[in-house]
């Protein structure tokens, strides 16, 4: 079945420095891909999403390309801030079942 | 305010002893599901519902009943719950299975 693969955390960063966490996806057809984030005490809120190939997906300084040849849509952002601390979830939607299928999450650290 | 909400947010109970977390979205919502989320594991759907009376199992569904009888509210019971049930659970909700899912704050449940 489909399924989603994203790096073990945590990472831990200093302030302005870049930020990459990976993900790689595998499935069947053509998923639509996106990077949930959590922060503290709440719950997951959409951070970007892609729905085809090459689309790239960006929010608040944060990007992702979905790359059909890598089968993957790594989390960039060029300057984290401490703010930036949570968990990231990177998630599928699975055409098949119309399931949203999400990976076990990263968790980052930001230091001033 | 759009929102999803639940209730209770955290919760210690004893093995066997029936229990109800409630989810309410004011969004006027077709889709809700929802899910638990542990350490290493991610988030994984326990039941899904596509509208009022249309209930369906997620991909760890044993142990837990829902029922959708408004639109607006999809509660998860635990008839006899056991400490293997013990977890992080997320109510979620958007229009259609295909777009962008609402989150909760979460319910941790803690069985003795």
């Amino acid at each position: 079945g489909d399924s989603v693969t994203q790096m073990e955390g945590p990472v831990t960063l200093s302030e302005e420095a870049f930020l990459t966490i990976n993900c790689t996806y595998t499935a069947t057809g053509y998923p639509s891909l996106f990077w949930y984030v959590q922060y503290p005490g709440e719950g997951l809120q959409l951070l970007l999403k892609a729905t085809k190939a090459d689309d790239k997906g960006s929010n608040k300084g944060f990007e992702a390309t979905y790359r059909k040849e890598t089968t993957s849509f790594h989390l960039e952002k060029g300057s984290v801030q401490v703010s930036d601390s949570a968990v990231y979830f990177c998630a599928l939607s699975d055409n098949n079942t119309d399931k949203l299928i999400f990976g076990t999450g990263t968790r980052l650290q930001v230091f001033p | 305010e759009a929102q999803v909400t639940q209730n209770p947010r955290y919760l210690i109970t004893v093995t066997g002893k029936k229990l109800t977390v409630t989810c309410s979205q004011n969004m006027n919502h077709e889709y809700m599901s929802w899910y638990r989320q542990d350490p290493g594991l991610g988030l994984r759907q326990i039941y899904y519902s596509m509208n009022v009376e249309v209930t369906d199992k997620g991909d760890v569904p044993e142990g837990y009943k829902v029922s959708r009888k408004e639109k607006r509210n999809f509660p998860l019971i635990l008839e006899s719950p056991s400490p293997n049930q013990t977890s992080l659970y997320f109510c979620a909700s958007s229009h259609t299975d295909q777009e962008t899912q609402y989150f909760g704050p979460g319910t941790r449940l803690l069985v003795l």
